[in-house]
Order: structure tokens, then C-alpha cells, then sequence
């Protein structure tokens, strides 16, 4: 079984462009999770998606947002880049909709952003 | 609301010796916890989890924590430490009123001199 495939691994980006990031979940996931992983600030929670919608969103600014496609992948956009948005971006899928995670949350490889 | 607190962000243990891990949680619900490993320029990967059920909970590579309520822990540990073990784990936490979003604690960075 497949595990989260994340693209692409590595990505430099100049300081006011903007980035697109993908995320395939496990075939039959249907929720997605993305997170921001950088050394100050830790693991934190971006947003989750869940059969096409968005069901939860960290405190991050408008500048991050994305989207579900019917196949259950996700993309993340982040718009006019800052040099602290340089970071490792983790997504994670699970098949739950809410209740006892089981089956827990499988994460991808992530993918290095670098904003210069 | 919830939140973690890993006590200690470097551990260094040898060879060989017991590997503890210290997570403490807050959550106003009755949590779920987790341990993830992440190695360098990695993902993170499961360890454990605990859910319901037996309190005592073993994961992969001979990991084990323990969920302790009275003590709101969930502290990992490993009876003897090898080499491979050096690597980053974060403890995380979430319950059923905070859908899939995982809260996670600062990381420790585990050592294992030889």
C-alpha cells in the first residue's frame, strides 16, 4: 500500500513569489492535515481537509490556504512568501471523519520550502 | 483546548541503557496520544498510540509508554538504547472535539553515545 507522497521534496522560492505545494494520501484516506514545521516555533497545525472541505484552520495568516480535490488530494498555496515561511511542510492523511483514530495519522516526507 | 509539554529537548543516554522520555498533556476531553520519530530530512513515523484501552501500550523498536491520567504523562521509554535510536520524538495529542488536528510538544532530540 502507497504510503503520503509529497511534491515536490525541495522547493527555493524568492521572497514575494508564491508556492504551491501536493499531497496524495493513502489510497481510501479521506482527511488530509498540513503542518508547518520549523525550529522556533515546532510542529504546527496549518489546516485539515476532509472530503473536499476544510474542517479546521490554525492560526495562520490568509497568505496559506488550500484545497481538497475529489480524489481526496490536497494542495496548499502559499501567496507573496516571507523569508520566516522557509520551513518543512508536513501533510498527513487518515481515514477518519472524527472518533476513536484508530488507525492513528500517517505522515508524508514532507517537503523544504526554502524562501531566499 | 489541548496541549503537550516534552521535558527536556536533548536527551543523551549510551549504548545500551534505559531511553525516558518525558511528555506531559493537557486536554479538557479524554485525549489521544502519540509518538512520532522523525529522522533527518524525514517525515515523522508512528511509534505508538495510545486510544482506549490498556494504559501500557507498545510500539515498534521496542518503545513503550505508559498513559498515566492521575499523572496527565505519557512518558516513552526503552530498555536498552542502540545506536539507530538517535533521532527526534515529539509526543503529540487530540481528542474527539478537536477533529484530526494533532497538537504537538516541542521534540526532544535523543543522543546515544557509544
Amino acid at each position: 500500500k502507497a504510503g503520503v507522497t509529497q511534491t515536490p521534496r525541495y522547493l527555493i522560492k524568492t521572497r514575494g513569489q508564491q508556492v504551491t505545494l501536493s499531497c496524495s494520501p493513502i489510497s481510501g484516506h479521506r482527511s488530509v492535515s498540513w503542518y508547518q514545521q520549523t525550529p522556533g516555533q515546532g510542529l504546527q497545525f496549518l489546516f485539515e481537509y476532509f472530503s473536499e472541505t476544510q474542517r479546521n484552520k490554525g492560526n495562520f495568516p490568509g497568505r496559506f490556504s488550500g484545497r481538497q480535490f475529489s480524489n481526496s488530494r490536497s494542495e496548499m498555496n502559499v501567496s507573496t512568501l516571507e523569508l520566516g515561511d522557509s520551513a518543512l511542510y508536513l501533510c498527513a492523511s487518515s481515514p477518519r471523519a472524527t472518533g476513536n483514530p484508530v488507525l492513528g495519522y500517517t505522515f508524508g516526507s514532507g517537503t523544504r520550502l526554502t524562501v531566499v | 483546548a489541548q496541549s503537550v509539554t516534552q521535558l527536556g529537548s536533548h536527551v543523551s543516554v549510551s549504548e545500551g541503557a534505559l531511553v525516558l522520555l518525558r511528555c506531559n498533556y493537557s486536554s479538557s476531553v479524554p485525549p489521544y496520544l502519540f509518538w512520532y520519530v522523525q529522522y533527518p530530512n524525514q517525515g515523522l513515523q508512528l511509534l505508538l498510540k495510545y486510544t482506549t484501552g490498556a494504559t501500557l501500550v507498545k510500539g515498534i523498536n521496542g518503545f513503550e509508554a505508559e498513559f498515566k491520567k492521575s499523572e496527565t504523562s505519557f512518558h516513552l521509554t526503552k530498555p536498552s538504547a542502540h545506536m539507530s535510536d538517535a533521532a527526534e520524538y515529539f509526543c503529540a495529542v487530540t481528542n474527539n472535539n478537536a477533529g484530526n488536528m494533532l497538537t504537538f510538544g516541542g521534540g526532544t532530540r535523543l543522543m546515544v553515545k557509544p
